[in-house]
């Protein structure tokens, strides 16, 4: 079955590390998208990648970093720089044409105490 | 500024009759629009989408709305189903600039009575 993992489920972590959030796609997707989803706020961006190797920032990508060394993952690290880290993360793919829908994993759940 | 919104956080019907759902964009370099449906702890799933080029757009109980001069759209469910109840998101993707990436509304929780 074709989709998009995101692991772990929940991820808990202290506050001053860093942790790294695992996306894999295997729909053969070109683009993919980092959101991430707070209560009443809808879905931010945090990063996107149109291509391997090469990535832009969205709109919230401060204390954020990714790579996009192979076409299928797009690992997003929370660093300690980010100042509200918990919250629910969304990966996101697609191919790269304006007008073709996401395909979301399922999230995960991040808590840092 | 929020260039995509659902004013409504949160919506009550009775199961079998019509969810009527809600959203208003102002960027008129808009010109696809996809609603997604998110059940809690789970990412969104794609619903339906509309080109700017149509008006409507049918998919079995879901129907979209357009209109473009009053840059809004709706999505109407009938018959409403108690699974039905989801957080129900608005996202707009312009032609040209962010190469494309959506932009999504804030939700609306659409909760079906029995």
């Amino acid at each position: 079955d074709g989709g998009i993992t995101q692991s772990p489920k929940y991820l808990f972590r202290k506050e001053g590390q860093n942790v790294t959030l695992s996306c894999e796609q295997n729909l053969n997707h070109d683009a993919m998208y980092w959101y991430r989803q707070d209560p009443g706020q809808g879905l931010r961006l945090i990063y996107y990648s149109q291509i391997v190797n090469d990535f832009q920032k969205g709109d919230i990508a401060e204390g954020y970093s990714v790579s996009r060394e192979k076409k299928e993952s797009f690992p997003l690290t929370v660093t300690s720089a980010q100042k509200n880290p918990t919250a629910f993360y969304l990966c996101a793919s697609r191919f790269d044409s304006y007008n073709s829908p996401l395909h979301f994993g399922n999230g995960t759940r991040l808590t840092v105490t | 500024d929020q260039q995509v919104k659902q004013n409504s956080p949160s919506l009550s019907v009775q199961e079998g009759r019509i969810s009527i759902l809600n959203c208003d964009y102002t960027n008129s370099m808009f010109d696809y629009f996809l609603w997604y449906k998110k059940y809690p702890a789970e990412g969104p799933t794609f619903l339906i989408s509309i080109s700017s080029i149509k008006d409507k757009n049918e998919d079995g109980r879901f129907t979209v709305f357009l209109n473009k001069s009053a840059k809004h759209l709706s999505l109407h469910i009938v018959p409403s189903q108690p699974g039905d109840s989801a957080v129900y998101f608005c996202a707009a993707s312009p032609r040209r600039g962010s190469q494309g990436n959506l932009i999504f509304g804030k939700g609306t929780k659409l909760s079906v009575k029995p």
